[in-house]
């Protein structure tokens, strides 16, 4: 069975940073392109990185772009979200996400984890 | 950017109604288009892909069809396990998600 589990949310105050990880088991796990997506309080799903299987090709939203980095280590099974400038807009529950191919972004994320908060505050 | 506007934004029908959902793109974007479902607590689950696909494992009273711009997603008899939040995704240009729809029962 295919699961991921998110860790490294938590209480931040605006400007700091954090890094989330994603731990993933019972897939080989560089043969999937891998993303992020959250959501706020109240608002909707928001895409916010994705990267190749190999690890080559990185994509960001533009609200995250020149904040965040997307990462991975595929000798550890384990992804990974560098989250830079914390805003308080940036407050959401984060889920790591698994592609359904390789390359690119990833199309469709038929696996997810079970996500991790994120609160941006003073 | 692709924007991505689903309609309505939320609905209520009783159970064994037929629910329709659409969702259009700001440009064409051919059959890149996902469909997925939130419940609340739980992750979101992907239920249709490239427009049309059905999902492993999923309900085949769920469909989707579409392509270019214009998309709908069908319950063809509203179960109440389907109370969720539904969410269309397109990949042609990054990946952009719709507003949502909260599905409810009447």
């Amino acid at each position: 069975e295919v699961q991921l589990l998110e860790s490294g949310g938590g209480l931040v105050q605006p400007g700091r940073s954090l890094r989330l990880s994603c731990a993933a088991s019972g897939l080989t796990f560089s043969s999937y392109a891998m993303g992020w997506v959250r959501q706020a309080p109240g608002k909707g799903l928001e895409w916010v990185s994705s990267i190749s299987g190999s690890g080559a090709n990185t994509y960001h939203a533009d609200s995250v772009k020149g904040r965040f980095t997307i990462s991975r280590d595929n000798s550890k099974n384990t992804l990974y979200l560098q989250m830079n400038s914390l805003r308080a807009e940036d407050t959401a529950l984060y889920y790591c996400a698994k592609g359904t191919v390789p390359h690119n972004l990833g199309n469709a994320f038929d696996i997810w984890g079970q996500g991790t908060m994120v609160t941006v505050s003073s | 950017d692709i924007q991505m506007t689903q309609s309505p934004s939320s609905l209520s029908a009783s159970v064994g109604d037929r629910v329709t959902i659409t969702c259009q793109a700001s440009q064409g974007i051919s059959n890149y288009l996902n469909w997925y479902q939130r419940k609340p607590g739980k992750a979101p689950k992907l239920l249709i892909y490239d427009a049309s696909n059905l999902g492993t494992g999923v309900p085949s009273r769920f469909s989707g069809s579409g392509s270019g711009t214009d998309f709908t997603f069908t319950i063809s008899s509203l179960q109440p396990e389907d109370i969720a939040t539904y969410y269309c995704q397109q990949y042609d240009t990054l990946l952009t998600f719709g507003g949502g729809t909260k599905v409810e029962i009447k």
